[in-house]
C-alpha cells in the first residue's frame, strides 16, 4: 500500500524558513520512475505545483518561487524534504507532497498525502 | 488567476450527467495528452480520476470519464451520486519554463 505523510511545523512566523518531511512507504525513492512533488493549495484556491525531484536527482522549480526553495532526496530513510525561506502570510497554505508514478515529463500525481496547512504565527 | 480555466461551479440531480470544461494553450492541454483530473472532498486531499486525458486508475468508478477537443479537456460524471459532490480540478503538464504541472482553479460540483 502506497502512503506518504507529510511532517513538519503548522506556524511560521514571517521571514522564518519551513522545512517539512515527506515519509514515503510501498514504493522505494530509488525508483526511477517514482517522483515527488510538493504542492501547495491556499484556503479555498487552486493548487499551486512548487517543485518535484527523481531518483536521478533530477529536480525542477516552480519558476516564481525557485529563490526560496530546495527540496532533497533521502533514499535510506524514504523521505523528501522541501525547505521555503523567508516565510510570508501570503504562503499560508496546505502544502501536499504526492507521487509521481511514471517519470519526466510529470504528467499526474497518482497517490497524495493528507496534507499539513502551514499558517503565519505573527 | 489559474493557468488553466474552469468554470466555478456546476450541479446536478442524482443520476444525471453533468461536464467540466478545462480551457488551456498549446502550451499545455492543447499541446500533450497529459491532462489529469482530481476530485477532493472538503477537508482531503486531492484524489486522481483521471489521467493522460481519459485513463482511469485502478478502483475509479467509470461513471468517469475525460475527454478533449483542440485546447479544451473535459470530464464527464455520469449518473450523478451524491457522493459525487466534491470540487473538481484538472491539470496539465506544460512546456512554458515556468511551471512543470499547471492546475484549473478548482469546479465546485453540487449534487442537487
Amino acid at each position: 500500500q502506497v502512503t506518504l505523510k507529510e511532517s513538519g511545523p503548522v506556524l511560521v512566523k514571517p521571514t522564518e524558513t519551513l522545512t517539512l518531511t515527506c515519509t514515503v512507504s510501498g514504493f522505494s525513492l530509488s525508483n526511477p520512475r517514482m517522483g515527488v512533488s510538493w504542492i501547495r493549495q491556499p484556503p479555498g484556491k487552486a493548487l499551486e505545483w512548487l517543485t518535484h525531484i527523481f531518483p536521478n536527482d533530477e529536480k525542477s522549480y516552480s519558476t516564481s518561487l525557485r529563490s526560496r526553495l530546495t527540496i532533497s532526496g533521502d533514499t535510506s530513510n524514504s523521505q523528501v524534504v522541501l525547505t521555503m525561506t523567508n516565510m510570508d502570510p501570503v504562503d499560508t497554505a496546505t502544502y501536499y507532497c504526492a507521487r509521481i508514478p511514471a517519470g519526466a515529463p510529470v504528467r499526474h500525481f497518482d497517490h497524495w498525502a493528507r496534507g499539513t496547512l502551514v499558517t503565519d504565527s505573527s | 488567476q489559474s493557468a488553466l480555466t474552469q468554470p466555478a461551479s456546476v450541479s446536478g440531480s442524482p443520476g444525471q450527467s453533468i461536464t467540466i470544461s478545462c480551457t488551456g494553450s498549446t502550451n499545455d492541454v492543447g499541446g500533450f495528452n497529459y491532462v489529469s483530473w482530481y476530485q477532493q472532498h472538503p477537508g482531503r486531499a486531492p484524489k486522481l480520476i483521471l489521467y493522460d486525458v481519459s485513463n482511469r486508475p485502478s478502483g475509479i468508478s467509470d461513471r468517469f470519464s475525460g475527454s478533449k477537443s483542440g485546447n479544451t479537456a473535459s470530464l464527464t460524471i455520469s449518473g450523478l451520486q451524491a457522493e459525487d459532490e466534491a470540487d473538481y480540478f484538472c491539470g496539465s503538464y506544460t512546456r512554458i519554463f515556468t511551471l512543470d504541472v499547471v492546475f484549473g482553479g478548482g469546479t465546485r460540483l453540487t449534487v442537487l
